[in-house]
């Protein structure tokens, strides 16, 4: 069957860190895959972006790989702060399709 | 450009009553979404759109009905409301063209919905 899987464990790191989400699919072969950050009682805002033939995607301090022979990727942010905690989740496009897969997301927190 | 709005924010209804919920994009987009989340499941689709007077199944659409009369607009129906049908439903926004900075969906802030 079709899945993302994005861990369900909140991940805890220190301010200053570099915090680390993984995003693992299965069954899919997507076009592109997306990063968007969710707040509590708000809607997911788009991050980054990353096509099937892009190795990484940098933007600030947020870099994006992207596997298509492991189906993982990978989500970075470098110095996070406490302003980065936040829900994280990953989406996959389709070539040709309407629709965008989501994962269900991982809850980040950066301790000061 | 307020983006994408919805309302109700927040509504409460009992078993067996009805709702609509409304969307409202002004950023001319052809296609519209509108997605439940559950804890732990993430976004789910009801369903979507991909232009005004169309309407298609997502994933999870029974117990749902869409219409999309006009372009800004997508409203979502509950015809009789359940408990499974407590979430938090979210509608997006997206450009018909995949080309570089278009691929993107813009959600609104949400309706929280309780079903007693």
């Amino acid at each position: 069957s079709q899945k993302i899987e994005q861990n369900s464990e909140a991940l805890n790191i220190q301010e200053g860190k570099t915090a680390t989400l993984t995003c693992n699919y299965t069954n899919y072969s997507p076009a592109y895959l997306q990063w968007y950050r969710q707040d509590p009682g708000r809607g997911p805002v788009f991050l980054l972006l990353i096509r099937e033939n892009e190795k990484e995607k940098r933007k600030e301090r947020l870099k994006v790989t992207f596997d298509t022979t492991l189906k993982q990727s990978l989500f970075h942010i470098t110095a996070s702060q406490p302003a980065d905690s936040a829900t994280y989740l990953c989406a996959l496009d389709m070539t040709g399709g309407f629709k965008t897969i989501f994962g269900a997301g991982t809850r980040l927190f950066v301790k000061a | 450009n307020a983006g994408v709005t919805q309302t109700p924010k927040f509504r409460v209804l009992k078993t067996g009553q009805s709702m609509t919920l409304l969307c409202a994009q002004d950023m001319n987009h052809e296609y519209m979404y509108w997605y439940r989340q559950d804890p732990g499941m993430g976004l789910r689709l009801i369903h979507y759109s991909v232009g005004e007077g169309t309407t298609a199944k997502g994933e999870v659409p029974d117990g749902y009905n869409v219409s999309r009369l006009k372009k800004q607009n997508f409203l979502l129906g509950l015809e009789s409301a359940a408990p499974s049908q407590t979430s938090v439903y979210f509608c997006a926004s997206r450009e018909v063209k995949r080309t570089s900075g278009k691929e993107t969906q813009y959600f609104g802030p949400g309706t929280r919905l309780l079903v007693l």
